[in-house]
């Protein structure tokens, strides 16, 4: 069973699209998180929520709406794409309150935007 | 602020040597620690993590030391192998959330 799933792992779309990204974890834990890795791997942190809460909005675009149904589940709306949306998005959970313990990765995605 | 420092930013040794990758961080309230490494293509995988009630945590051919005064912590890799070529991270732990340092591509060459 994979800890922490993350679909799809590659898109490609055009600029203007809207898109989704999914993430669920199996590990119990309570926080998830999105962070954006850009073309020079810096790894930044997006959102993070606690148990269903919004936790951190780190200044993204409003245009990035994440939703998190329950505990398990954290997704990722993208409106209006643009071409420096391009990344890869990564999905992860961590037990307790965030930055406490070490985070579980998804396999991240993959977003190009032409 | 919220900002880690790595260095170095590229690191190239041969296979059986020691290598080193240090970090500076900014919160003195601060307490944990964490290590990533990162293959190509795939995700990043925690290593090893160091708490602040400690000063040197070691696993196998990994170390990593911490320096609460001058706020600087460094990750040992000792033996080096071809598959330990990847991106490290180091993290802060600080305000809800890891803060990453900009990483460092090791590669060990045989």
């Amino acid at each position: 069973d994979t800890a922490v799933s993350q679909t799809p792992k590659y898109l490609v779309t055009q600029m203007g699209n809207d898109k989704s990204i999914k993430c669920e974890q199996n590990l119990g834990h309570d926080t998830m998180y999105w962070y954006k890795q850009d073309s020079k791997k810096f790894l930044k942190i997006m959102f993070s929520y606690n148990n269903k809460e919004l936790i951190i909005n780190e200044t993204v675009p409003n245009r990035f709406s994440p939703k998190s149904p329950d505990k398990a589940h954290l997704n990722l709306h993208i409106n209006s794409l643009e071409l420096g949306d391009s990344a890869v998005y990564f999905c992860a959970s961590s037990q307790g309150v965030g930055g406490a313990y070490g985070y579980t990765f998804g396999s991240g995605t993959r977003l190009t935007v032409v | 602020g919220e900002n880690v420092e790595q260095h170095p930013s590229t690191l190239s040794v041969q296979e059986g040597d020691s290598a080193v990758i240090k970090c500076t961080y900014s919160d003195s309230a601060s307490n944990y620690f964490p290590w990533y490494k990162q293959e190509l293509g795939k995700r990043p995988q925690l290593i090893i993590d160091i708490r602040s009630n400690v000063g040197e945590k070691k696993d196998q051919r990994i170390a990593v030391t911490l320096n609460k005064t001058a706020k600087h912590f460094s990750l040992h890799i000792t033996e080096t192998q071809p598959e330990d070529s990847a991106v490290y991270f180091c993290a802060e732990g600080q305000g809800g959330k890891l803060i990453f340092g900009q990483g460092t591509e090791l590669s060990v060459k045989p």
